[in-house]
């Protein structure tokens, strides 16, 4: 079975305070694409980032980076220096199989909360 | 606005009423989806679609729903005799396939948020 855990629910953190969200993962492939979304208040989920499983390496965009570790099956979304604008529902999500098909598994999601 | 199209926004039914929810994906994908979301909850797969042929269907879709690409461009989602547990919001995505896999990320519209009373 295909699972993504996203343990916390909501995290509140002030302006330019550092903050991770976590995701961890269950897939018996061994090719498989995880991905961030991000969900405004508007309700569209915007794409953040796509990794494979071949790929640990991590990566930065910006204020964003990502911490992809195989061996805990775990990848982790690091906001530097939050701002307002980033309050958001985060979604961690998964797709298993090297067939690509674009069935997302998505977790139950994170709600940041970033205070002025 | 050349991103993933969905219409209605808002709909409020009354229970057993049909309702039917349109999508126009980005021109050139010819992947599209449904998903569900349920409030607090991540979105649930549903159906795709490679240009008007409809490869998967979830177990979640009962014999109620019927999802369609006619011409491969814009899809509809049709909900018949809607229950009160169908008040979700229902989530349009497209993405370019070549080769059999998905190329790149899947672009979501903003939703069709549906309410049955």
């Amino acid at each position: 079975a295909q699972k993504v855990t996203q343990a916390q629910t909501e995290i509140s953190v002030v302006e330019k305070e550092d903050v991770t969200l976590d995701c961890v993962y269950e897939t018996r492939d061994t090719t498989y694409y995880l991905f961030w979304y991000k969900q405004p208040p508007s309700g569209e989920l915007v794409f953040l980032i796509r990794r494979n499983s071949f790929d640990e390496q991590n990566e930065i965009s910006g204020r964003y980076s990502w911490n992809f570790q195989k061996s805990t099956s775990s990848f982790n979304f690091t906001i530097t220096a939050s701002q307002v604008v980033d309050s958001a529902v985060y979604f961690c999500a998964l797709i298993g199989g090297s067939s690509n098909t674009g069935k997302l598994i998505f977790g139950q999601g994170t709600t940041l909360q970033v205070k002025p | 606005d050349t991103g993933v199209s969905q219409n209605p926004r808002h709909k409020i039914t009354k229970r057993g009423q049909n309702v039917t929810f349109r999508c126009d994906p980005i021109s050139e994908h010819n992947r599209l989806y449904w998903y569900r979301q349920t409030l607090g909850q991540g979105p649930e797969f549903l159906t795709y679609f490679q240009n008007e042929a409809q490869l998967e269907k979830s177990r979640l879709l009962s014999d109620r729903f019927s999802a369609e690409r006619p011409k491969g461009s814009f899809s509809t989602l049709e909900i018949q005799r809607t229950e009160q547990g169908d008040s979700a919001m229902y989530l349009c995505a497209s993405s370019l396939a070549a080769g059999g896999g998905m190329t790149g990320e899947l672009f979501f519209g903003e939703g069709s948020r549906l309410t049955v009373l």
